[in-house]
């Protein structure tokens, strides 16, 4: 079975800090993901990365980057946390194919007071 | 926006009665997807239907597909309490790898 795992389950941090938020998946896919989940947005991706080093823009990418130095880890970097970067995070893996399924890990609750 | 919009937004039945869903989009699609979310986790793939089928069944999951109306629908038959959950649909746009999501259906199965 698939496994992503996410470093955290919840995590608080202040204003203007640097946050790393972790994710490793094991089955050698080459896609992977970054999603946000707020209540009434529903999902909204950050970013995405189709290969070690490679890396595209989702749909909300500001205030965010990320850094994909081996094909099993993807992290999420926010420069200076804000407020309204609080909200749960969701990482997800897949292969290259199109038809293929997302594996989502179980996801990280940031708060950012 | 292109992500898939279900309907309703939240569904509350009683167990044993099917629960049907439904999701719109607005771009051509390589395959929609459905997925399914317990409280403060992670999504859980649920069913693929590629974009040249119209309809898969999977245990008492039952989605169709309708191209020429951008819509699709998820059917639980005799739905239990642990199907309680949020639901969503992710259409698949052709030419790019950004599964677009959702706000969800949240169903609700009285025991």
């Amino acid at each position: 079975d698939v496994k992503v795992t996410q470093s955290s389950r919840y995590l608080v941090k202040r204003t203007g800090e640097k946050v790393f938020l972790e994710c490793v998946q094991d089955m050698d896919h080459e896609n992977m993901f970054w999603y946000r989940q707020d209540p009434g947005l529903g999902l909204r991706l950050i970013y995405f990365s189709y290969d070690v080093k490679m890396k595209e823009k989702g749909d909300i990418p500001e205030g965010y980057s990320v850094s994909r130095e081996k094909k099993e880890r993807f992290s999420l970097i926010l420069e200076s946390a804000s407020t309204n970067q609080t909200s749960m995070y969701l990482c997800a893996s897949s292969p290259v194919s199109y038809n293929s399924p997302l594996h989502f890990g179980n996801g990280t609750r940031l708060t950012v007071t | 926006s292109q992500q898939g919009e279900e309907d309703p937004q939240a569904l509350s039945i009683q167990e044993g009665e099917n629960a049907t869903m439904n999701c719109s989009y607005k771009t051509s699609i390589n395959n929609l997807q459905w997925y399914r979310q317990n409280s403060g986790r992670g999504l859980v793939h649920l069913i693929l239907i590629r974009s040249n089928e119209r309809e898969k069944h999977s245990g008492r999951l039952r989605v169709t597909l309708d191209t020429s109306k951008k819509s699709s629908s998820l059917l639980i038959t005799a739905s239990r309490a642990a199907d309680t959950a949020s639901y969503f649909c992710a259409p698949f746009p052709s030419g790019t790898y950004k599964y677009i999501f959702g706000t969800g259906t949240r169903l609700k199965v009285l025991a």
